[in-house]
């Protein structure tokens, strides 16, 4: 099935910097990549997301960048705020052998320092 | 809109009881729902997927006799943790993707699970 790797576990930067975030995944025929962000015992909320067919997508200070032939894709956030600080989950939903499943990464803990 | 409601919220029940999580999409016909297990300070492990009126499909590892799913309409599906033990306390979160094909999963606020 998919393999989803996530890095770097956890992310620590100061108020104003920037924050990046990436994934790699193993199956060529994932064609969506949602990411989440998770705050301490709440639901997974969708940021943003990416299909297979673009290779970047902005909202605001955050956007995605997907790079197919490499498969990999990475989370960008500009200017960060304190209120950013949370979990963030890529996921990659399959191709045909594992349609309709999203396999999610392992989460990276963003700490943004005021 | 796409709005995914869980119940209950949290539930402390004795090992050997069975509990009931319900999961319903509020104002979405949710042909497919997801359920998953999170441990803390872990990623999403799914469980199960499960569609509108079929069997649920299980992960490699999760028993079925033991976490029953059933998606009886389009907008609930229940995940029943038959006689619990401690080690099935856990966070459980499902999640529902609509009609129409789109991608788009929507979680519901989770239940947290403790067995005495």
């Amino acid at each position: 099935g998919e393999n989803v790797e996530q890095h770097p576990s956890t992310l620590s930067v100061q108020e104003g910097d920037s924050a990046v975030i990436k994934c790699t995944y193993s199956d060529s025929a994932s064609n969506y990549f949602p990411w989440y962000k998770q705050e301490l015992g709440k639901r997974p909320q969708l940021i943003i997301d990416i299909r297979s067919n673009v290779g970047e997508k902005k909202d605001q200070r955050i956007a995605v960048t997907l790079n197919k032939t490499a498969k990999h894709f990475s989370l960008h956030i500009t200017e960060t705020q304190p209120e950013d600080s949370a979990v963030y989950f890529c996921a990659a939903r399959g191709g045909m052998i594992n349609a309709g499943k999203s396999t999610f990464g392992d989460g990276t803990t963003l700490t943004v320092k005021p | 809109g796409a709005v995914v409601s869980q119940h209950p919220s949290w539930v402390i029940c004795k090992s050997g009881t069975s509990v009931k999580i319900e999961c319903r999409s509020l104002d979405f016909q949710a042909t497919t729902m997801f359920w998953y297990r999170q441990f803390p300070k872990q990623s999403l492990m799914l469980m199960a997927t499960s569609n509108e009126g079929s069997k649920a499909t299980y992960e490699q590892g999760v028993e079925k006799d033991k976490f029953l799913i059933n998606h009886a309409s389009l907008t609930l599906s229940t995940l029943t943790v038959t006689s619990a033990h401690p080690e099935d306390s856990s966070f459980y979160i499902c999640s529902a993707r609509g009609d129409g094909g789109r991608d788009t999963q929507y979680f519901g606020p989770g239940t947290r699970l403790t067995v005495l």
